[in-house]
């Protein structure tokens, strides 16, 4: 069956400091796609980014960055120089795609930055 | 890119009352669908999904029902709500190979 976890429920941190959201994920389906969404205050869940699991490449987006590790079933996120305007809930999810392409989601982590 | 529009943005219904939520699509076309609902504690359920007009698939046995009259609609009813329908609505749709699914800006629902 197919899980996503994301162990850290909260995470404070002041401004500019950098930090690191984990996901680990189970799934026993070669073809996969691993995502991260975040949900700020408002409510609308905005996506940043998917990642194929026949690509370990990582990948960067100015202060954002996501480290996919197929051996330990990781994708975790990091942000640097973190600001206050990154506070939110990140949601990391798993979908096998096909046509149905259902998405499973974590549980999600409250990154709390303070000025 | 596609746009997913929702209403109403928030809902008080009384406990026995009706419920229909709306959710259209904008710029593209045979989306697939998705109802969501989130409680408090932030965890986001699947509620139906749609991979086209009619087809409706349940992951949760419940008080809702959903319904696709037409290729960009996709809408959440029940007869009869209870307290524990409330929660925060969020409709999501998906095209093609591109897998991620946008999400529309949510119906927060209050039962009482």
């Amino acid at each position: 069956a197919q899980k996503v976890t994301q162990a850290q429920t909260e995470i404070s941190v002041v401004e500019k400091e950098d930090v690191t959201l984990d996901c680990v994920y189970e799934t026993r389906d070669t073809t996969y796609y691993l995502f991260w969404y975040k949900q700020p205050p408002s409510g609308e869940l905005v996506f940043l980014i998917r990642r194929n699991s026949f690509d370990e490449q990582n990948e960067i987006s100015g202060r954002y960055s996501w480290n996919f590790q197929k051996s330990t079933s990781s994708f975790n996120f990091t942000i640097t120089a973190s600001q206050v305007v990154d506070s939110a809930v990140y949601f990391c999810a798993l979908s096998e795609g096909g046509a149905t392409n259902k998405l499973i989601f974590g549980t999600g982590t409250l990154l709390a930055v303070q000025p | 890119s596609q746009t997913i529009h929702q209403w109403p943005a928030t809902l008080v219904q009384p406990v026995g009352s009706p419920l229909s939520l709306e959710c259209t699509v904008e710029g593209t076309s045979n989306p697939n669908l998705y109802w969501y609902r989130q409680a408090a504690g932030r965890g986001l359920q699947l509620l139906f999904y749609s991979v086209g007009i009619g087809q409706i698939s349940s992951e949760v046995p419940q008080n809702l029902s959903a319904s696709r009259p037409q290729d960009r609609q996709f809408i959440l009813s029940s007869k009869k709500l209870l307290l524990s329908d409330s929660g925060f609505y969020l409709c999501a749709g998906s095209t093609g190979s591109s897998y991620e699914q946008y999400f529309g800006p949510g119906t927060r629902l209050t039962v009482t």
